[in-house]
């Protein structure tokens, strides 16, 4: 079956440490999607792609960064990691229709 | 800044009750709207979506949409204690363009079926 899925499930990094969160998808959609969710703040976004080489800044994009090399993966790259950017992060993706499909999530905690 | 919001809860309704969760939304160039569904520790799963003003029904479920009043609003009929779980609304906030793919989400309503 087709699916979306995230790796590692459970991160723990050190502050300043260079991490990057894996998203791969099977469905062959153009749109992936990588957010943060926080308590109180609910789901942001953090950056989005429509395709291949292609990739866009959301609300929250300060600290991360994506590519994007083919259909199938959108990893996310925090630069240099932060307390603040502990958080659970989702990576979604759509196809043809307007619905957003989500992976199982990574619990990021930077110490 | 578009903005999508919802009562945070809890919600508390009996078993077989009818669950109200609203959502207000402040683009009025929306287009599509989302019901999540979220259990605790996991990912948001798709409930349903609406595009039309008025009410669609998908089993138990029914939401409702009513553009001129930017509300949106999901009924659960005959609650269950497994619908216990935060509900997200989201906001497609054009139909073309750049960034019109996206999604902005609600902060959820928590609801809770007591049994």
């Amino acid at each position: 079956d087709a699916e979306i899925t995230q790796s590692p499930r459970h991160k723990i990094t050190e502050t300043g440490r260079q991490v990057t969160l894996a998203c791969h998808q099977t469905w062959n959609h153009n749109n992936m999607f990588w957010y943060r969710q926080d308590l109180g703040h609910g789901l942001r976004l953090i950056h989005y792609s429509y395709g291949v080489q292609d990739t866009n800044k959301g609300e929250v994009s300060d600290g991360y960064s994506v590519s994007r090399s083919n259909t199938e993966d959108l990893p996310l790259t925090l630069e240099s990691a932060a307390s603040s950017q502990t958080s659970v992060y989702f990576c979604a993706s759509r196809g043809g229709g307007r619905t957003q499909y989500f992976g199982p999530g990574t619990r990021l905690t930077v110490l | 800044q578009k903005e999508v919001e919802q009562n945070s809860g809890p919600l508390s309704v009996p078993e077989g009750a009818i669950a109200s969760l609203n959502c207000t939304y402040s683009d009025r160039g929306s287009q599509s709207f989302f019901w999540y569904r979220q259990y605790s520790g996991k990912s948001p799963e798709l409930i349903m979506f609406i595009y039309s003003n008025g009410d669609k029904e998908d089993g138990r479920f029914t939401a409702q949409l009513n553009k001129a009043s930017q509300y949106v609003s999901l009924l659960i009929r005959d609650s269950q204690p497994s619908d216990s779980a935060t509900y997200l609304c989201a906001v497609n906030p054009s139909a073309t363009g750049a960034g019109s793919y996206q999604l902005t989400f609600g902060k959820g309503t928590k609801l809770s079926v007591i049994p």
